[in-house]
């Protein structure tokens, strides 16, 4: 079935850099914006970066804003998410998540995570 | 932005009803009627619940329905079943900058 697998997350000091990856399959890669949304420890989820289907264009929450990077590759159908300049605020479990073309903001597919430790 | 409002909990018996409030402001929930609700399973990924505000993706039972009003949406849950326990997230477009807003979540407690 559709499924999205995160990887990647790990233990990071404050001000260093990660890598998470997001591995899409049994759906069309290609016609989907793609999203990442995280969840500090026991607290809500916040909405952190979307790219487009075609990953010419890119969003992001002010807070990560030239730190984070999202990106694309639809040849290998994988969703990337650079992080740089890591806070420990920042620690939580990273989702990847699709959004349907049939409307907005409709989180339609999640994995299951992958989590980011941001400690000294 | 702030995050959308929620109450942190909710609770009833099997069988009876609740509703869940999310509390936004005339930047978002105002103005899109592209709100969303996720039920959330302890270690779990998300799911989508309602989306739309009233529609319901195949698969959701009717037990769940959402509605919108002003500035705040809601989500009722009626005939609760012990499986419904769980946390739930509203979810709001916020415009092309900040694109989703998410409600701080509520937990729903099956007594």
């Amino acid at each position: 079935q559709e499924q999205l697998v995160e990887s990647g997350g790990g233990v990071v000091q404050p001000g260093r850099s990660l890598r998470l990856s997001c591995a899409a399959s049994q759906f069309i890669f290609t016609t989907y914006a793609m999203h990442w949304v995280r969840q500090a420890p026991g607290k809500g989820l916040e909405w952190v970066a979307a790219v487009s289907f075609d990953g010419s264009s890119e969003t992001y929450v002010d807070s990560v804003k030239g730190r984070f990077t999202i990106s694309r590759d639809n040849s290998k159908n994988t969703l990337y998410l650079q992080m740089n300049s890591l806070r420990p605020e920042e620690t939580g479990v990273y989702f990847c998540a699709r959004t349907t073309p049939r409307s907005v903001a409709v989180f339609d597919l999640w994995g299951l995570g992958t989590m980011v430790t941001v400690s000294s | 932005q702030s995050a959308l409002t929620q109450p942190r909990s909710v609770s009833g018996s099997p069988g009876q009803s609740v509703t869940i409030s999310c509390t936004g402001t005339s930047s978002d929930i105002g103005t899109y009627n592209y709100l969303s609700w996720y039920q959330q399973h302890p270690g779990k990924a998300p799911k989508l619940m309602i989306y739309d505000v009233t529609k319901r993706p195949s698969g959701v039972p009717d037990r769940f329905s959402g509605s919108k009003s002003g500035n705040a949406a809601s989500l009722t849950i009626s005939g609760l079943q012990a499986e419904d326990e769980a946390d739930y997230y509203c979810c709001s477009y916020a415009g092309s900058d900040i694109y989703a807003l998410f409600g701080g979540g509520t937990k729903l407690t099956v007594l």
